[in-house]
C-alpha cells in the first residue's frame, strides 16, 4: 500500500485559512470514509483532530474541519493561530484491516 | 485518565531481537483494537501492525511482515511488539495507539529503537 500524498509544507498568516490535501486512490481514500487527521507539534506524540473524514473529537476546536471528494481528503484550518504550527498527517483505514498514512505536511504560521 | 506507556526501546545490533510493551490504564483495554505506529528520525508516521480487541484480526505492514509479531494480554492491559531480524531501517520511535471511531484517539509518548552496530 503506497503512502497517501500530502504537500510537504503549507503556510499562512494568523487569522487566515489553510487547506491541506491528502490524495490516495480508489482502493483507500476513494472507497472508504475512514479518513483521519493528526496534529504533531515538534517533539510530541500525534494527536487525533479529525476522524471519519469530518468528525471532531471532543476538545478539538471547530476551526479544524475535514472533507473528502473522490480520492482526495482535505483538512482546513480557519482562523490560523500560532499554536497550530505543527506537522499534520492524514490516514486511511482500509477495508477494516490495514492503515496507511500520508507523508505529512509542515504547517508554518507566518 | 487514559494512558498508554511504551517501554523496551534500546540500541540493538542488526539482526537482533527486541520486545516492546505498551502498558495501558484508564479505559477498558479488552474492548479496543490497538496499533503500533513508528516514526523514523525526521520522517513521517508509518503503520506497523494492528490487533483486534480479542487478539484476532492481526495485520502487518509489508516492511515488517514475518519479522514482527503483535500480541496482547487483556488480563494485564498490555500490548506487545516482538521484533526480530532487525534492520537499520527499523530505527524509529515506536508509538502504541488506541483504535476508536476508526481513528487513533489515544497515543503513547513512544519508545526509541535504534538499530546500529
Amino acid at each position: 500500500q503506497s503512502a497517501l500524498t500530502q504537500p510537504p509544507s503549507v503556510s499562512g498568516s494568523p487569522g487566515q485559512s489553510v487547506t491541506i490535501s491528502c490524495t490516495g486512490a480508489i482502493s483507500d481514500v476513494g472507497n472508504f470514509d475512514h479518513v483521519s487527521w493528526y496534529q504533531q507539534p515538534p517533539g510530541t506524540a500525534p494527536k487525533l483532530i479529525i476522524y471519519e473524514v469530518s468528525d471532531r473529537p471532543s476538545g478539538v476546536p471547530d476551526r479544524f474541519s475535514g472533507s473528502k471528494s473522490g480520492n482526495t481528503a482535505s483538512l482546513t484550518i480557519s482562523g490560523l493561530q500560532a499554536e497550530d504550527e505543527a506537522d499534520y498527517y492524514c490516514s486511511s483505514y482500509i477495508d477494516r484491516k490495514t492503515w496507511v498514512f500520508g507523508g505529512g505536511t509542515k504547517l508554518t504560521v507566518l | 485518565q487514559v494512558r498508554l506507556v511504551e517501554a523496551g526501546g534500546r540500541v540493538v545490533q542488526p539482526g537482533g531481537s527486541l520486545k516492546l510493551s505498551c502498558s495501558t490504564s484508564g479505559f477498558n483495554f479488552r474492548n479496543h483494537g490497538m496499533l503500533w505506529v513508528r516514526q523514523a528520525p525526521g520522517k513521517g508516521l508509518e503503520w506497523v501492525a494492528s490487533i483486534g480487541y480479542d487478539g484476532s484480526d492481526i495485520y502487518y505492514a509489508g516492511a515488517v511482515n514475518e519479522r514482527f509479531t503483535i500480541s496482547r494480554d487483556n488480563s494485564k492491559n498490555t500490548l506487545f511488539l516482538q521484533m526480530s531480524s532487525l534492520r537499520m531501517e527499523d530505527t524509529a520511535v515506536f508509538y502504541c495507539a488506541r483504535h476508536e471511531f476508526n481513528g487513533l484517539d489515544v497515543w503513547g509518548r513512544g519508545t526509541t529503537v535504534t538499530v546500529s552496530s
